[in-house]
């Protein structure tokens, strides 16, 4: 079946970059999403990209995609403390229905001062 | 807007018992999800309602039922509570024609 791997944790210092990346395997994705978690909280939809795009910025996210590789990556510019949550990766062939969203397990930002 | 909402936020339940977790949306969305989030692991879809008195099988519906009887609210039900149940439970929502699912807070469910 379908498959999202994400990296576990990521570590960055405020006002650098975060790069958070993922790979997929369904060669029929889509549509790429990428959700944010705060502890204790619902999923956030941050951006999503369609597949016949390979850029997509939205003030401090850009969403990379390159489809030969199945990767798609997220930077975030000038990383806050506020940033610091659970970011997820998820890509769906059908923008949803049935077959819902493929999800990564979840990539842990974490901030240090 | 409240967005989505989900009842309760926490359970505790023994093995055995039912509930029902409750989902609403006001945002007039056709389609509705439920999803379960296990540590260390992404969502996984349980069951789809494309709109009022539909549903469809996700990918992990065994135990669990569902019922749309409005367009606004999505239920839940566990019949016979399991411990491999235990897991954070999402309800989502998408508009029609948008690639967007909206999130409700989740509910924490612990069966003994």
């Amino acid at each position: 079946g379908e498959d999202v791997e994400q990296s576990l944790f990521l570590s960055v210092r405020e006002g650098d970059s975060s790069v958070i990346n993922c790979t997929y395997t369904d060669s029929s994705s889509t549509y790429l999403y990428w959700y944010k978690q705060e502890p204790g909280a619902g999923l956030q939809l941050l951006t999503y990209i369609f597949s016949n795009m390979d850029m997509k910025q939205d003030q401090r996210l850009t969403v990379l995609l390159n489809k030969k590789d199945k990767h798609l990556s997220l930077r975030i510019a000038d990383t806050q403390t506020g940033d610091s949550a659970i970011y997820f990766c998820a890509e769906s062939a059908s923008g949803g229905g049935a077959d819902g969203l493929t999800f990564g397990k979840g990539t842990h930002l974490i901030i240090q001062p | 807007n409240a967005g989505v909402t989900q009842t309760p936020k926490f359970q505790v339940l023994k093995t055995g018992q039912s509930m029902t977790l409750q989902c609403a949306q006001d945002m007039n969305h056709n389609s509705m999800y439920w999803y379960r989030q296990d540590p260390g692991m992404g969502l996984r879809l349980i069951y789809y309602s494309a709109s009022e008195g539909t549903t469809d099988k996700g990918e992990v519906p065994n135990g669990y039922n569902v019922s749309r009887l409005n367009k606004r609210e999505f239920s839940l039900r566990l019949e016979s509570a399991a411990p491999s149940q235990t897991s954070v439970y999402f309800c989502a929502s998408e508009p029609e024609g948008k690639n967007e699912q909206f999130f409700g807070p989740g509910t924490r469910l612990t069966v003994l």
